[in-house]
C-alpha cells in the first residue's frame, strides 16, 4: 500500500508570494490533517479535512487555507507570504478521525525569501 | 486548556543503557495519547497508542509506555537503547472529534 505523500518536497518563495502544497493520502483513507512544523514550536495543528469538509481547525491566521477533494486529496495554500511561514508542513491521513492512527507524509520544506 | 508537555528538550543515553522519555498531559478526559518517532530527514512514524484498556502498552522497536492517571502521565521506555533510536520523539494527545495536540518533542542522542 503507497504511503502518503507530499508535493512538493521543496519550495522557495518570497515574501508576498503564495504557495500551494498538495498531499494525497493513502487509499482508504478520509481523513487528512495539516501541520506545520518549526524548530521552536514543534508540531502545531493547522486543519483537518474529512469527506471534503474542514471538520477542525488550528489557531492560525487565514492567511492559510485547505481543501479536500472528492477523492479525499488535498491541498492547503498559504497566500501573501511571510518569513516567519518557513517550515516543515506535514500531512497525515487516517482512517475517520485524528485520533486513529496518523500516516504522516514526508512533507514539503519550504523556504520563504 | 488541553495540553501535551514534553518536559525534556533533549536527553542522551548511552548506548546499551534504558531510556526514559517523559509526557504528561491535561484533558479533562482520558485522550487518546501517541507515540511518534521523527528521524533526521524523515516523516513521523508511530510508535505505540493508547486509548483504553491495559495501562502497559507494547509498540514497535522494542518501546513501551505506561499510562498513568493519578500523574497525568504517559512516559515512553525502552531497557536496551541502540545507536538507531537517535531521534526526536513527540508525543500527542487527542479526544474523539478533535485534533492530536503535540508536545514540542524531546531530542534523543545515543553516546557509544
Amino acid at each position: 500500500k503507497a504511503g502518503v505523500t507530499q508535493t512538493p518536497r521543496y519550495l522557495i518563495k518570497t515574501r508576498g508570494q503564495q504557495v500551494t502544497l498538495s498531499c494525497s493520502p493513502i487509499s482508504g483513507h478520509r481523513s487528512v490533517s495539516w501541520y506545520q512544523q518549526t524548530p521552536g514550536q514543534g508540531l502545531q495543528f493547522l486543519f483537518e479535512y474529512f469527506s471534503e469538509t474542514q471538520r477542525n481547525k488550528g489557531n492560525f491566521p487565514g492567511r492559510f487555507s485547505g481543501r479536500q477533494f472528492s477523492n479525499s486529496r488535498s491541498e492547503m495554500n498559504v497566500s501573501t507570504l511571510e518569513l516567519g511561514d518557513s517550515a516543515l508542513y506535514l500531512c497525515a491521513s487516517s482512517l475517520a478521525s485524528a485520533t486513529d492512527t496518523q500516516y504522516f507524509g514526508p512533507g514539503t520544506r519550504l523556504t520563504v525569501l | 486548556a488541553q495540553s501535551v508537555t514534553q518536559p525534556d528538550i533533549h536527553i542522551t543515553v548511552s548506548e546499551g543503557a534504558s531510556l526514559e522519555l517523559r509526557c504528561n498531559y491535561s484533558y479533562g478526559a482520558t485522550p487518546y495519547l501517541f507515540w511518534y518517532v521523527q528521524s533526521p530527514g524523515q516523516g513521523l512514524q508511530l510508535l505505540l497508542k493508547y486509548f483504553s484498556g491495559d495501562t502497559l502498552v507494547q509498540g514497535i522497536k522494542g518501546f513501551e509506555a505506561e499510562f498513568k492517571r493519578s500523574q497525568s502521565s504517559f512516559n515512553l521506555r525502552k531497557p536496551s537503547v541502540h545507536w538507531s533510536d537517535a531521534a526526536e520523539y513527540f508525543c500527542a494527545g487527542g479526544q474523539a472529534g478533535t485534533a492530536l495536540i503535540f508536545g514540542k518533542g524531546t531530542t534523543l542522542s545515543v553516546s557509544s
